[in-house]
């Protein structure tokens, strides 16, 4: 089955302890993107990558890390997370870029305390 | 660069009423125009996308959104909602270019009732 996974779903952690989730995709995809989800504002985007070793800032990128060292996998690293990151993350996928049907993960819920 | 406003923060239908939910959009030329659906505990699918051409899109679910650019408008419609679409909706574009970010709006939470 065509899918996005991510891991985990959900996370409840404290401040400043380096966290990551995963991310992994089975449909050869080019590009992935790691996106916010906060209330009333929307979905965010944090960080993509159109390929393997080529990523880049979304709108919010401030306190994350990406690397995509493998075609399926894309990685998001909390190095010292704070309060203001907890919040729903999604991950994504497509073909070719934001204009290809995107492709979402179901999600993971952070809380940071 | 571009934004996308999506009004109406909270709509309730009934179920079998039409249903058009409305997305405008600030870009200084046209973009790449998208309509997401999340149901509840889910990631978000694509219900429809607008690139060029016919301004009248049609999508799944029976779903069909409308581009019209003199009201920088991408308004979404179906003509008879089903209590299973209840979920948030949202509007997106995309800037024609090189990049690849892509901006969406606040969503729109429609309840359906019986």
């Amino acid at each position: 089955e065509a899918q996005v996974t991510q891991n985990p779903r959900y996370l409840i952690t404290v401040t400043g302890k380096k966290l990551t989730v995963t991310c992994s995709q089975n449909m050869n995809h080019e590009y992935m993107s790691w996106y916010r989800q906060d209330p009333g504002l929307g979905l965010r985007q944090i960080y993509y990558s159109m390929n393997v070793e080529a990523t880049d800032k979304g709108d919010v990128p401030e306190g994350y890390k990406v690397s995509r060292k493998e075609k399926r996998n894309f990685p998001l690293i909390l190095e010292s997370p704070s309060p203001n990151q907890t919040s729903l993350y999604f991950c994504a996928s497509s073909w070719g870029g934001r204009t290809d049907t995107q492709y979402f993960g179901p999600g993971t819920r952070l809380t940071v305390l | 660069a571009q934004s996308v406003t999506q009004p109406d923060i909270h709509i309730t239908v009934s179920e079998g009423a039409s249903l058009e939910l409305r997305c405008n959009y600030s870009y200084g030329a046209t973009p790449y125009l998208f309509w997401y659906v999340q149901s509840p505990g889910q990631g978000l699918q694509l219900l429809l996308k607008y690139f060029s051409g016919d301004t009248l899109v049609q999508g799944i679910k029976g779903f069909e959104a409308e581009f019209k650019r003199s009201q920088s408008s991408f308004n979404l419609r179906k003509p008879s909602v089903h209590w299973s679409d209840a979920a948030e909706y949202f509007c997106a574009v995309g800037a024609r270019g090189n990049t690849d970010k892509l901006i969406f709006g606040t969503g729109t939470r429609l309840q359906v009732f019986p």
